[in-house]
């Protein structure tokens, strides 16, 4: 496989469920990120890790818990969610590591859409 | 902080006709890349065409091309000869640059739909 795989591609939860996202990139990258996409609103970045370190965190609600073990694996763990989180969950990376002409360009993969009941 | 606005919820093209895309952002830095990105039904992003801020030069892909007005800060994508696979949700994305990597802002995006 290439690029920047997903999984699930489709989710559906229940408030007190507990479940994870995972993403897996086989482009030689070593930044990874989660993006979360609703409906009519732009892109939020959630998290962001360099070399498996955590460097962001946009205040993201502690219900949501990423794991990285890797530069080529990210996850998010979920957990009580609320309907409002509902949404398609994007990951994403990047060659990272203070590449500056090729730090910027994100490669993205197909989302995870999930559903909060 | 940065801001990116795309005014076009919605737009449309008849196949083999041109469009513009708008994009306006906001920001104080001098150095920056600006970036649109292309997302088709069900299907992953993926980057369309991208522009550093030093360069005058209009960035262009084939069929895309950007025009590109530092001083005005707007960032419009041009699509020529358009095809029905263009059909997408368009979004307009700025990176200040430096080490905040991945930390792009995106603009609401736009919903092309192209004609047959």
């Amino acid at each position: 496989e290439t690029g920047v795989t997903q999984t699930p591609r489709h989710l559906v939860m229940g408030m007190t469920n507990k479940k994870s996202l995972k993403c897996e990139q086989h482009l030689g990258h070593n930044a990874m990120y989660w993006y979360k996409q609703s409906a009519k609103k732009p892109l939020e970045l959630m998290f962001v890790y360099n070399f498996k370190e955590q460097t962001e965190n946009n205040s993201v609600p502690s219900r949501f818990s990423p794991e990285c073990p890797n530069s080529s694996h990210l996850f998010l763990h979920l957990h009580t969610l609320q309907p409002e989180d509902s949404a398609l969950y994007l990951c994403a990376s990047s060659p990272g590591g203070g590449h500056p002409s090729g730090a910027n360009v994100l490669t993205f993969g197909a989302g995870s859409r999930l559903t909060v009941l | 902080a940065q801001t990116v606005t795309q005014s076009q919820p919605e737009m449309s093209v008849q196949e083999a006709e041109t469009v513009t895309l708008s994009c306006t952002y906001d920001t104080s830095e001098s150095d920056y890349y600006l970036f649109w990105y292309k997302q088709p039904p069900s299907r992953q992003m993926i980057l369309v065409i991208r522009q550093e801020a030093y360069k005058q030069q209009n960035a262009t892909e084939n069929r895309f091309s950007v025009n590109f007005q530092k001083a005005a800060k707007s960032f419009s994508l041009k699509i020529s000869d358009s095809q029905l696979g263009d059909a997408a949700m368009y979004f307009c994305a700025y990176y200040a640059g430096g080490t905040s990597y991945g930390k792009l802002t995106f603009g609401q995006g736009t919903i092309l739909t192209v004609h047959p």
